[in-house]
């Protein structure tokens, strides 16, 4: 079964806008990382978060973890419409480089003009 | 960075028949690699762990016979569909484990239909 729940599962706004989406796991992860997938291609790889950390920036990328409600979040500040895609969160449940991971729902995001 | 090259990104083929996916890692060197399936507007599952030198660790639920995976160097790791059908028409995209906080790295994915 799917290790994580994302939501909202589609979200629509308008450029220059903020766009969060929520993750949502169920066992102890060592890191969690973000991941964007535009319409039929692979996924990049946006941030990783460990644990240990509580929050992580990377330019408009904000990620927060919070291990004891197991969750976490993903900003994206001043939307561009190139930022259309999808976004899933992955798990990582092992400490070694080479750990299964195991993703989300995934969050449609649509940013209009 | 890592680089991870899948080919072909597109397949058609005829039930019955065979199709071979391929993912090298161009500038890197990858024990192991993940092979991924997902469906229209689908997350991804994981399908099977690939590892260099060793058979493949399938995921339940998953038929080692008709996925085959071999990866026979450090830079190369291929997913065999054998006997396709119609319902084995999927995304399938492998991946491959990057440096510390890098993240992994994803091939661009092949779109397989079967008729």
């Amino acid at each position: 079964s799917q290790q994580g729940e994302e939501d909202p599962q589609a979200l629509s706004i308008q450029e220059g806008e903020n766009a969060t989406m929520n993750c949502s796991y169920k066992t102890s992860i060592n890191n969690l990382q973000w991941y964007r997938q535009n319409s039929g291609r692979g996924l990049v790889h946006l941030i990783l978060i460990r644990s240990n950390e509580r929050e992580k920036h990377s330019g408009r990328l904000r990620v927060t973890l919070d291990t004891s409600k197991k969750s976490s979040s993903l900003l994206i500040t001043a939307s561009r419409a190139a930022d259309t895609a999808s976004y899933f969160c992955a798990t990582a449940l092992g400490t070694g480089t080479a750990s299964k991971l195991t993703f989300g729902t995934g969050t449609r995001l649509q940013v209009t003009l | 960075g890592a680089v991870v090259s899948q080919h072909p990104s597109w397949v058609i083929c005829k039930s019955g028949t065979s199709v071979k996916i391929e993912c090298r890692s161009l500038d890197f060197q990858a024990t192991t690699m993940f092979w991924y399936r997902q469906f229209p507007k689908q997350s991804l599952m994981l399908m099977a762990t690939s590892n260099e030198g060793s058979k493949a660790t399938y995921e339940q639920g998953v038929e080692k016979d008709k996925f085959l995976i071999n990866h026979a160097s450090l830079t190369l790791s291929t997913l065999t569909v054998t006997s396709a059908h119609p319902e084995d028409s999927s995304f399938y995209i492998c991946s491959a484990p990057g440096w510390r906080a890098t993240g992994y790295t994803f091939g661009s994915g092949t779109r397989l239909t079967v008729v």
